[in-house]
């Protein structure tokens, strides 16, 4: 059954702490994104990556880091620098020579900072 | 600025009424746009896209360049389509944007 498996669902993180969230998708596709959802501000992109080894950052990139070491995976580090993490995650993928698609959605990650 | 607005945040309609999400945009490109939706306790699904000009649950969307909208519209409107509705445009080098959401709820 094809799709993209996020990991975990909830999330628990201390003031102070790195968190990662994991991402992995067997559609092969070679695109994935992050993006933060957070109530009446719809989806924001935090990174995305196109090919292996490669990402770049979104509009909101700040206090978070990825990697892109496989084609089906693309962590989500949420750093202690970032200022307000709680929020709910979602991970994305798409075929890179079919934009027109759409994208595939993960279930999400709700991280909460406690 | 690339942008999309969905002006209402919560619409509410009874079952068989039509329904109308709104939906504008502002690119300076030619528009690729999308409508997705997030069913109670499912993950977000792409329900359709401009481009395909198709029919998807009974929704239409048609792309209005001159008014920069790409509305969302079902003649009669049905229990199971309550949900959580986003508008997205593609601005090209893989980063889409989307909208605010609206949620709508059908009234039995």
């Amino acid at each position: 059954d094809g799709g993209i498996t996020q990991s975990p669902k909830y999330l628990f993180r201390k003031e102070g702490q790195n968190v990662t969230l994991s991402c992995e998708q067997n559609l092969n596709h070679d695109a994935m994104y992050w993006y933060r959802q957070d109530p009446g501000q719809g989806l924001r992109l935090i990174y995305y990556s196109q090919i292996v080894n490669d990402f770049q950052k979104g509009d909101i990139a700040e206090g978070y880091s990825v990697s892109r070491e496989k084609k089906e995976s693309f962590p989500l580090t949420v750093t202690s620098a970032q200022k307000n993490p709680t929020a709910f995650y979602l991970c994305a993928s798409s075929m890179s020579r079919d934009r027109d698609g759409g994208y595939t959605f993960g279930s999400g990650t709700r991280l909460t900072v406690v | 600025a690339q942008r999309v607005t969905q002006p209402e945040k919560l619409l509410s309609v009874f079952k068989g009424a039509p329904v109308e999400l709104k939906c504008n945009y502002s690119y300076s490109g030619s528009p690729e746009l999308f409508w997705y939706v997030q069913y109670s306790r499912q993950r977000l699904q792409l329900l359709l896209r401009h481009i395909s000009r198709e029919s998807i649950k009974g929704f239409t969307a048609d792309l209005n360049k001159g008014e920069t909208s790409f509305h969302l519209k079902k003649p009669f409107a049905q229990e199971e389509d309550s949900a959580m509705y986003y508008c997205a445009l593609y601005t090209g080098g893989f980063k889409t944007i989307f909208g605010a959401g609206t949620r709508l709820f059908v009234k039995a």
